[in-house]
């Protein structure tokens, strides 16, 4: 069982160049959410998704899309990276989301992060 | 979501128990406080959660204030890995998605 694989591990953009980072889960989570982690910083929600086919906006979308085709991936795109978008990116699933009424309560299982840079 | 506060660093010798505090003075009723702490370089782990009650599972233990307005963190018999960044986040039955990290108790676990 791997949990949440994020791949790439490491990667280096120029200014302008496009990506995509690939997030899978096999725990058959119906969330997944994308987060950003700055130094100094604690993480911050870029996107996420509460089921196949869906996605929603968090807190710092601008600059990002997102994709989930099917329940375990979840695909975070850079159209065009900039040295802002340096950062560590980790992803995250969870059998229901924290605001379901009878379980609001499941915990986020977190990837081991991608760490990208633009220069 | 209620705002916490926890100290920045607090330090710990090996095989003693770990106490790691935080304040949730402004929590209301359906609000979990959640545990996760973040070893150097990897992703965010889950430790535990709890509502009202006092909570232990295999890795701590969570006491909340009969006004849970605070609540401590646990590790027993702490361990050189244990040394990691412990993050107390509230986070309300029904809210958003967003779970707000803020900047945790960097724990340093000494031999």
């Amino acid at each position: 069982n791997a949990g949440v694989t994020q791949t790439p591990k490491f990667r280096v953009l120029k200014t302008g160049q496009s990506m995509t980072l690939l997030c899978a889960q096999d725990m058959n989570h119906e969330y997944m959410y994308w987060y950003r982690q700055d130094p100094g910083m604690g993480l911050r929600l870029i996107h996420y998704s509460v089921g196949e086919g869906t996605t929603a906006k968090g807190e710092v979308p601008d600059g990002y899309n997102v994709s989930r085709l099917k329940k375990q991936n979840f695909l975070l795109g850079l159209e065009s990276a900039a040295p802002s978008q340096t950062s560590v990116y980790f992803c995250a699933s969870s059998p229901q989301g924290q605001g379901d009424t009878n379980r609001g309560n499941q915990p986020q299982h977190f990837g081991d992060g991608t760490r990208l840079s633009i220069l | 979501d209620a705002k916490t506060t926890q100290p920045p660093s607090m330090d710990c010798a090996e095989g003693r128990a770990a106490n790691l505090p935080c304040n949730h003075s402004t929590i209301s009723g359906n609000e979990y406080v959640y545990w996760y702490r973040q070893i150097h370089s990897q992703g965010p782990q889950y430790i535990i959660h709890g509502l009202k009650n006092n909570e232990t599972n295999e890795m701590a233990s969570l006491i909340i204030t009969e006004d849970r307005k605070s609540s401590t963190l646990i590790l027993p018999h702490a361990t050189l890995r244990d040394t990691a960044v412990y993050y107390c986040i509230v986070k309300a039955q029904g809210g958003s998605e967003k779970l707000v990290f803020g900047k945790g108790t960097k724990l340093t676990v000494n031999p």
